[in-house]
């Protein structure tokens, strides 16, 4: 089965604090892409990361961060010192080679309070 | 990256009319996808839109309500048909850059209210 799992459904936290979302999927091919979207109240998507799974290095990107596990299945991000402008819903997606087809996480609603 | 606008952005439709969708992109893509999102939900697959050939509908989709057209590279329409509240919905197109990636870019939405 190929699947994509948001636990999280909404994480509020306080500005300035750290936050992790959480992702873990399922494929059965070897070669595949993970991504991370975020989706702002505005609605538009707005493209963060793509991750080869051969490429199992972590990612930092000015406050974000992403942590690839394979072992796991997990491909988590992790916003250091968030930003009320860092509210958002956020998707994780996986890209089977196999097909090419997006295969979307549910979401998890990221609150930050001033 | 590419830069895709959809319209319209928003509108307000009744009961059994149909809406028609457009996106276009500043450069030419091969490959052109449309999903809907609900209220609250994640993104789901309508369809892919080919250039010059009938769209490649998903499970549970069908041509007769989710007509596409792809007349070139740079441009495609959808139209939601016979619309129900149930259509309700965030409409968007996403094109793909480079063949293969998956990584895909979207357009702002089309928000879709269904009285």
């Amino acid at each position: 089965a190929q699947k994509v799992t948001q636990a999280q459904t909404e994480i509020s936290v306080v500005e300035k604090e750290d936050v992790t979302l959480d992702c873990v999927y399922e494929t059965r091919d070897t070669t595949y892409y993970l991504f991370w979207y975020k989706q702002p109240p505005s609605g538009e998507l707005v493209f963060l990361i793509r991750r080869n799974s051969f490429d199992e290095q972590n990612e930092i990107s000015g406050r974000y961060s992403w942590n690839f596990q394979k072992s796991t299945s997990s491909f988590n991000f992790t916003i250091t010192a968030s930003q009320v402008v860092d509210s958002a819903v956020y998707f994780c997606a996986l890209s089977p080679r196999s097909n090419y087809q997006l295969i979307w996480g549910a979401g998890t609603k990221l609150i930050i309070k001033p | 990256s590419a830069v895709i606008s959809q319209k319209p952005s928003r509108d307000i439709c009744q009961r059994g009319t149909s809406l028609t969708i457009q996106c276009q992109v500043d450069s030419q893509v091969t490959m052109m996808f449309w999903y809907r999102q609900q209220p609250g939900q994640s993104l789901t697959l309508i369809a892919t839109a080919n250039q010059g050939s009938e769209a490649t509908y998903e499970s549970g989709f069908v041509i007769d309500k989710f007509p596409i057209s792809r007349p070139n590279l740079t441009f495609s329409t959808l139209t939601v048909s016979n619309m129900s509240p149930e259509d309700s919905s965030i409409y968007l197109c996403s094109v793909e850059i480079a063949r293969g990636t998956g990584e895909l870019f979207f357009g702002e939405g089309s928000r879709l209210t269904v009285l």
